[in-house]
């Protein structure tokens, strides 16, 4: 089955303490990214990749780190999370940006 | 910049007609896609416009019209499941990340 999988669903963090969300697809998409959604402020993007070793800023890539060294894996890193990182969080691929997201199921991340 | 504005909310009962209306401003534009949310899970993408004019598919239909820096959803014979929010997501030339729109939750009465 075609899809994005990510991990974990659920994630209670204290400040500080780095975590890493990890995120795999199996449909040799070439485009990935991860956004945040918060109420009232829609889906915002943190970072995408166009390829592999090929990475850019979204909208609010502060406090995150991504990687892309395979072109199935795109791992969303949170080296000292804080409350305000607080978010459900998305994964997404895509074969190119003329094509939709396939999005994964989300990640729901508190950091107190 | 590259913000879109479509309502926040839409009300509409069951084998009826809505359009979900979107503006953006034109600079860098170069296409608009639309997706559904269910509470709880994860966007589903539903159509993509480069150009302008409609795209149907089955009973939903999106359509752009670049001139006028707008587009919209129309989705016909509403189901209770098509309860979900919306969103109008552009892409900007040069610019490879998406910009999404706030939402628009469309509830579905009987």
């Amino acid at each position: 089955e075609a899809q994005v999988t990510q991990n974990p669903r659920y994630l209670i963090t204290v400040t500080g303490k780095k975590l890493t969300v990890t995120c795999s697809q199996n449909m040799n998409h070439e485009y990935m990214s991860w956004y945040r959604q918060d109420p009232g402020l829609g889906l915002r993007q943190i970072y995408y990749s166009m390829n592999v070793e090929v990475t850019d800023k979204g909208d609010v890539p502060e406090g995150y780190k991504v990687s892309r060294k395979e072109k199935r894996n795109f791992p969303l890193i949170l080296e000292s999370p804080s409350p305000n990182q607080t978010s459900l969080y998305f994964c997404a691929s895509s074969p190119s940006t003329a094509y939709g997201y396939t999005f994964g199921s989300g990640t729901r991340l508190t950091v107190v | 910049g590259q913000s879109l504005e479509q309502p926040s909310e839409v009300t509409a009962v069951e084998g009826a007609i809505v359009q979900i209306n979107c503006t953006y401003q034109t600079s860098g534009f170069y296409g608009l896609s639309w997706y559904q949310q269910h509470d709880g899970g994860a966007p589903t993408f539903l159509s993509y416009n480069a150009l302008d004019g409609l795209e149907e598919t089955g009973r939903f239909s999106s359509f752009l019209s670049r001139s006028d820096s707008y587009g919209y959803l129309l989705l016909q014979e509403l189901q209770m499941k098509d309860s979900a929010s919306y969103f109008c997501v552009r892409g900007d030339t040069g610019r490879r990340a998406l910009t999404f729109g706030s939402g628009t939750r469309l509830q579905v009465q009987p």
